[in-house]
């Protein structure tokens, strides 16, 4: 059975730069049609998609968090990674990773969710 | 962006009675393949959300067939035919055309 366990400093000081890894069991981040995303969750509000990226290496950021973004995939160690660079209090939420697809028709989408990190923003 | 707005944004239900929600993108969300590249989402309280319906109109494994997606183009509908309890948490749509992703405000359902 799938698990996404997200992992890395509930609290981070503004101008430093958050890391997160999202480690997998159950199956391999190898896996052919898979990728791997995150999207985060400010207390009390709505989702924001944060970006994804596939085991080659290519990935889709959102471009208003584009230029402090880096994602990461290491095989070896079935997990994958977030950087965010130059955080401010704004940067505060959940962050939970997860798992794309794609269907037979060539749609992607996400199916499967970690539970969710919870990062502070905070001198 | 697209921006993908949802209604009601607060939803009362009877146990056993229907329940709607609409969601509108600002783009058209209908691929040159006829699919419409619409999903939706049901988080729990306390819970990562969970997949309900791709492509606008597809039940994710293990998804109960109370729930149903439809709509083309810009305007989609989620239904539930008979609310449970365990339908409570708070619905989002998400775009899958364009990127970046896109969610909807979310529509909160709860048990009147």
């Amino acid at each position: 059975q799938l698990q996404l366990q997200e992992s890395g400093p509930g609290l981070v000081k503004p101008s430093q730069t958050l890391s997160l890894t999202c480690t997998l069991s159950g199956a391999s981040i190898a896996s052919g049609n898979d990728y791997w995303s995150w999207i985060r969750q400010p207390a009390g509000k709505g989702l924001e998609w944060i970006g994804r990226m596939y085991t080659s290496g290519s990935t889709n950021y959102n471009p208003s968090l584009k230029s402090r973004l880096t994602m990461s995939v290491d095989t070896s160690q079935n997990h994958f990674s977030l950087k965010l660079s130059a955080v401010t209090a704004a940067d505060t939420a959940v962050y939970y990773c997860a798992r794309g697809t794609r269907e037979s028709s060539g749609y992607d989408f996400i199916d499967f969710w970690g539970q969710g990190a919870l990062v502070t923003v905070s001198s | 962006d697209v921006v993908m707005t949802q209604s009601p944004l607060s939803l009362p239900v009877t146990p056993g009675e229907p329940a709607s929600i609409s969601c509108r993108s600002s783009q058209s969300l209908l691929n040159s393949n006829g699919n419409n590249y619409v999903d939706w989402y049901l988080q729990k309280p306390g819970q990562s959300p969970q997949l309900l319906i791709y492509l606008g109109s597809n039940r994710a494994s293990g998804v109960p067939d109370r729930f149903s997606g439809s709509g083309s183009g810009s305007e989609f509908t989620l239904k539930i035919s008979r609310v449970e309890a365990e339908d409570v948490g708070v619905y989002y749509c998400m775009q899958g055309l364009h990127t970046p992703r896109t969610f909807g405000q979310g529509t909160k359902v709860e048990i009147k």
